[in-house]
């Protein structure tokens, strides 16, 4: 199973918004509500952004939003912050047989 | 709070087995949900290496099925990792996690296993 596709980068202005896609197959990104995003700061263990696809937890800011649109999942974040400057990884279930599969992760540049 | 603490060697020889446990505490694992383990090369990305259900069932990634056993000790609320066989390829930052519906909601801080004679 090839982990899911993701830009190796990505970069915006404070107060900008960005997006991030997440290109899977109809295996597992288009066949499933089960995709998730996870921030992670250097040194850090990942943080869970979304949940089935547009599942905001408690505690994580309404900046972070999420979506799917056939193969493609895709965070965005708007209003962007210093802060938010870290690796962004995709998640999805991929069915019986395979189960799990982690895209390969963006880093989000704040200029 | 739910927390998670994984333990474990931090050197590992080369074909011998990396063997890791996850403590839980704030949440008895026997009660419900799914948990499972992650690793991280140094500098690279994630990758998901198995998940339990409290009712025993389990599930590997395929490229690593071969090699990996995931068990539990609801006496002690945790649960283990055992990957056979390891080569300089398995040196990662490993963490556990618990997992609801395929998200992991909840990690430990991770432990670095290198792999090195």
């Amino acid at each position: 199973q090839s982990a899911l596709t993701q830009p190796a980068s990505v970069s915006g202005s404070p107060g900008q918004s960005i997006t991030i896609s997440c290109t899977g197959t109809s295996s597992d990104v288009g066949s499933y509500k089960f995709v998730s995003w996870y921030q992670q700061h250097p040194g850090k263990a990942p943080t869970l952004m979304i949940s089935e696809v547009t599942k905001r937890p408690s505690g994580v800011s309404n900046r972070f939003s999420g979506s799917k649109s056939g193969n493609t999942a895709s965070l965005t974040i708007s209003g962007l912050q210093a802060e938010d400057e870290a690796d962004y990884y995709c998640y999805s279930y991929a069915g019986s047989g395979t189960f799990g599969v982690f895209g390969g992760g963006t880093k989000l540049t704040v200029l | 709070q739910l927390q998670l603490q994984e333990s474990g060697p931090g050197l590992v020889k080369p074909s011998e087995t990396l063997s890791l446990t996850c403590a839980v505490s704030g949440y008895s694992i026997s009660s419900g949900y799914f948990w499972g383990w992650i690793r991280q090369p140094p500098g690279k990305g994630l990758e998901w290496i198995g998940t339990f259900f409290h009712s025993g069932s389990t599930y590997y990634t395929p490229s690593l099925k071969s090699r990996v056993t995931i068990s539990v000790d609801t006496s002690k609320n945790q649960f283990s990792l055992d990957l056979s066989s390891v080569t300089a390829a398995d040196t990662a930052i490993y963490y556990c996690a618990r997992q609801l519906q395929w998200a992991f909601d909840y990690w430990g801080q991770g432990t670095l296993v290198t792999v090195s004679s």
